[in-house]
């Protein structure tokens, strides 16, 4: 059984648009949550980082958990071409990390 | 700046040698991981270490190596005993360790290892 859940899409989207990307978690241990942004060739750099349940916002990114339903979820507002990348979400459960096998999306200008 | 640096950045391997890739950080982290990386598979840990001189073996170990000698480095060798090694492989690193240690990772920008 997978920690974490993810569509691994891809999706595509015109510039401007509002994104949607999520992922489903299997129990609801005292954890921690992250959204990585990965560019090709490259390694996944830290998007964001929360605990609680609600919204976590930084510029045009919103995270939101919602542990009554184990769901985390990112929001990118405004999207633009250097949004494309690929997303994987993670947790951390004591000292052990899972990380989603990644949601590719492209954003299209 | 501080960072993790992972070299080289590709990497051929010919059939029945060992090949090492290095991984360095400079953020005073205790924990160093590796991972690999396939398409649609995700990140799946080789080895992690979470203080000098130990390391504890992950979900697919078999083929590799590692060592510990210093906090800012842990290297990857990959062997001939490791029959698929082409993948990407990105080395991490986080604060601290044990029940109080929920820190996110940060990675290094990765090794491609291809098979010649």
């Amino acid at each position: 059984q997978k920690e974490v859940e993810q569509d691994p899409g891809p999706l595509s989207v015109p510039e401007g648009a509002i994104v949607s990307l999520n992922c489903t978690y299997s129990n609801s241990a005292f954890q921690y949550f992250m959204w990585y942004r990965q560019y090709s060739r490259k390694g996944p750099e830290l998007l964001m980082y929360t605990y609680s349940s609600g919204n976590k916002e930084d510029g045009r990114f919103t995270a939101q958990v919602d542990k009554s339903s184990k769901y985390i979820s990112l929001f990118i507002r405004d999207s633009q071409p250097s949004d494309s990348a690929t997303y994987l979400c993670a947790r951390i459960v004591g000292n052990q990390f899972y990380f989603g096998t990644g949601t590719s999306l492209t954003v299209i200008p | 700046d501080g960072g993790i640096t992972q070299s080289p950045k590709y990497l051929f391997r010919k059939e029945g040698q060992n090949v090492t890739l290095s991984c360095e950080q400079n953020l005073n982290h205790d924990a160093m991981y590796w991972y690999r990386q396939d398409p649609g598979q995700g990140l799946r840990l080789i080895y992690y270490s979470q203080i000098v001189n130990d390391f504890q073996k992950g979900d697919i170990a078999e083929g590799y190596s590692v060592s510990r000698e210093k906090k800012e480095s842990f290297p990857l060798t990959v062997t001939s005993a490791q029959k698929n090694p082409t993948a990407f492989y990105l080395c991490a690193s986080s604060p601290r360790t044990g029940p109080l240690s929920n820190q996110p990772q940060h990675f290094g920008d990765g090794t491609r290892l291809s098979i010649l």
